[in-house]
């Protein structure tokens, strides 16, 4: 069965400086990997995906992931953060046999201003 | 696009009530859709997979004569807590899969329906 890790509780990081939120992942075959976000008593909104290609992918609101298949690896990163960015943060894996998602803990981030 | 909707957004019930929730795909059809339960500061733990036109799937202990999942159409499934009881207090939260013949790789999640059970 897939199982994603979040090692961390809670990030904190000065806003303009980077951001990183670690995901690692245990999955049979080749992986789908996930990152969303979640605001305070909302859904999860979709950050980006990787499925195959380019190991670094760019999503929306300038986050990007890379994927080390090696180190079995999807950490989230932005080049400098914003206070808007404080938020729950969830990787998510799914194995290409069936649908199911399995999500990390979440990861609180805090940007200090 | 992809965007899904779910109503009603909270909802307070008596204990021993049926409370219904409601998850549309807006822009797009899902064959496939899934019911998520989620307590505070916790991650999501998959409930059940809502099939179009087929009987939902449920996880390893999740009662599904208790959690009623009606999947009527391609863009429409219900979620129906029988019974409630204070201990189903949670926040409830869907997701679809876009398509019809499988092969699509991203869930887009909804809102999110908080319940409250008195």
């Amino acid at each position: 069965a897939q199982s994603v890790a979040q090692p961390e509780d809670q990030v904190n990081v000065a806003e303009g400086n980077p951001l990183t939120v670690k995901c690692t992942y245990s999955v049979s075959g080749n992986p789908y990997l996930f990152w969303y976000v979640q605001y305070p008593n909302r859904g999860l909104q979709f950050l980006l995906k990787y499925i195959t290609g380019d190991n670094l992918v760019k999503g929306s609101y300038g986050f990007e992931a890379e994927f080390n298949k090696s180190q079995t690896s999807f950490h989230l990163k932005k080049p400098s953060a914003l206070v808007s960015d404080s938020a729950l943060y969830f990787c998510a894996v799914r194995d290409r046999g069936n649908n199911r998602l399995a999500f990390g803990k979440g990861n609180q981030v805090v940007v200090i201003p | 696009g992809a965007v899904v909707s779910q109503h009603p957004s909270r909802v307070i019930c008596k204990s021993g009530t049926s409370v219904k929730i409601e998850c549309r795909s807006l822009d797009f059809q899902a064959t496939t859709m899934f019911w998520y339960r989620q307590f505070p500061k916790q991650s999501l733990m998959l409930m059940a997979t809502s099939n179009e036109g087929s009987k939902a799937t449920y996880e390893q202990g999740v009662e599904k004569d208790k959690f009623l999942i009606n999947h009527a159409s391609l863009t429409l499934s219900t979620l129906t807590v029988t019974s409630a009881h204070p201990e189903d207090s949670s926040f409830y939260i869907c997701s679809a899969l876009p398509g019809t013949s499988g092969g699509a790789d991203t869930q887009y999640f909804g809102p999110g329906t908080r319940l409250t059970v008195l």
